[in-house]
C-alpha cells in the first residue's frame, strides 16, 4: 500500500529558530496538505498545495510541493512557543473520490 | 461557518456496550471521512463517504464497527460490542471535493472503553 514517510519524528528547538520538516511518498500525489494538531483538538489545516513546484506561505509557515510530486516540505521561521504541536502531512493521489494518506507526524517542542 | 461538529466530545463506557459517535459535516461538503487516532497507530482512515454513499470501508477494523450517512448533514459511527482496544480518539472530517480537495477535521470524540 501507500507509504508516506514524515521526518523528523520530533524536534526540540529554541524559540526564534527556524524549523524544517518533510514528507516523502512512494507514489505521485496531486495534492499535499499540512496540518497542525494541538492536545485535545482535531488537526487544523495550515497549507494546501495543488501543483508541482508550488510554494505557498501562511504567515511564518511556508510549504512546497516537490517537483517530483513525491515529496513536500514545511518550514516555520522564527519559531515561537505557540508553534508547539504535532504537524502532519497528508497526500492524495489523482482520480476521483481518492482518500488522503497521512504521515505519522512531527512533534515540535519550542523552548522559550 | 460552524465547522465539523462531533458529539459527544468524550465517551466512557464499559466493555460490551454499544457506542454511537455522531458527526455533522460542514454544509455543502459532499465527502465525509471517519478516522481513528491512537499513539501506537497514528491517524487511521476507517471509512469515507461521497454524496452519502460509502466509497471505501477497507479501514473498518471489524464487523463490530459500522458507519452510516443517512443524509448530507449527518453521519454515525457505531461500535457494537465495544472492547477496551477500541479506546482512541475518533475524528470526522469533511471535504468539499472538487477541483481542489482538502479536509477539515472536527474536534474529535475521545472514547474510553473500560
Amino acid at each position: 500500500g501507500q507509504q508516506l514517510n514524515q521526518s523528523p519524528q520530533s524536534m526540540f528547538i529554541q524559540e526564534g529558530e527556524d524549523v524544517s520538516m518533510n514528507c516523502t511518498s512512494s507514489s505521485i500525489f496531486n495534492t499535499w496538505l499540512w496540518y497542525k494538531q494541538e492536545p485535545g483538538e482535531g488537526p487544523v489545516l495550515l497549507i494546501a498545495l495543488y501543483k508541482a513546484g508550488e510554494l505557498t506561505s501562511n504567515g511564518r509557515l511556508t510549504a512546497q510541493f516537490g517537483i517530483t510530486r513525491k515529496d513536500s516540505f514545511l518550514n516555520i521561521s522564527a519559531s515561537i512557543p505557540s508553534d508547539v504541536g504535532i504537524y502532519f502531512c497528508a497526500g492524495q493521489e489523482g482520480g476521483n473520490f481518492n482518500k488522503f494518506y497521512f504521515g505519522s507526524g512531527t512533534k515540535l517542542n519550542v523552548k522559550p | 461557518d460552524a465547522g465539523v461538529i462531533q458529539s459527544p466530545r468524550h465517551e466512557v463506557t464499559e466493555m460490551g456496550q454499544e457506542v454511537t459517535l455522531r458527526c455533522k459535516p460542514i454544509s455543502g461538503h459532499n465527502s465525509l471521512f471517519w478516522y481513528r487516532q491512537t499513539m501506537m497507530r497514528g491517524l487511521e482512515l476507517l471509512i469515507y463517504f461521497n454524496n452519502n454513499v460509502p466509497i471505501d470501508d477497507s479501514g473498518m477494523p471489524e464487523d463490530r464497527f459500522s458507519a452510516k450517512m443517512p443524509n448530507a448533514s449527518f453521519s454515525t459511527l457505531k461500535i457494537q460490542p465495544s472492547e477496551p482496544r477500541d479506546s482512541a480518539v475518533y475524528f470526522c472530517a469533511s471535504n468539499p471535493h472538487g477541483v481542489t480537495d482538502t479536509q477539515y477535521f472536527g474536534p474529535g470524540t475521545r472514547l474510553t472503553v473500560l
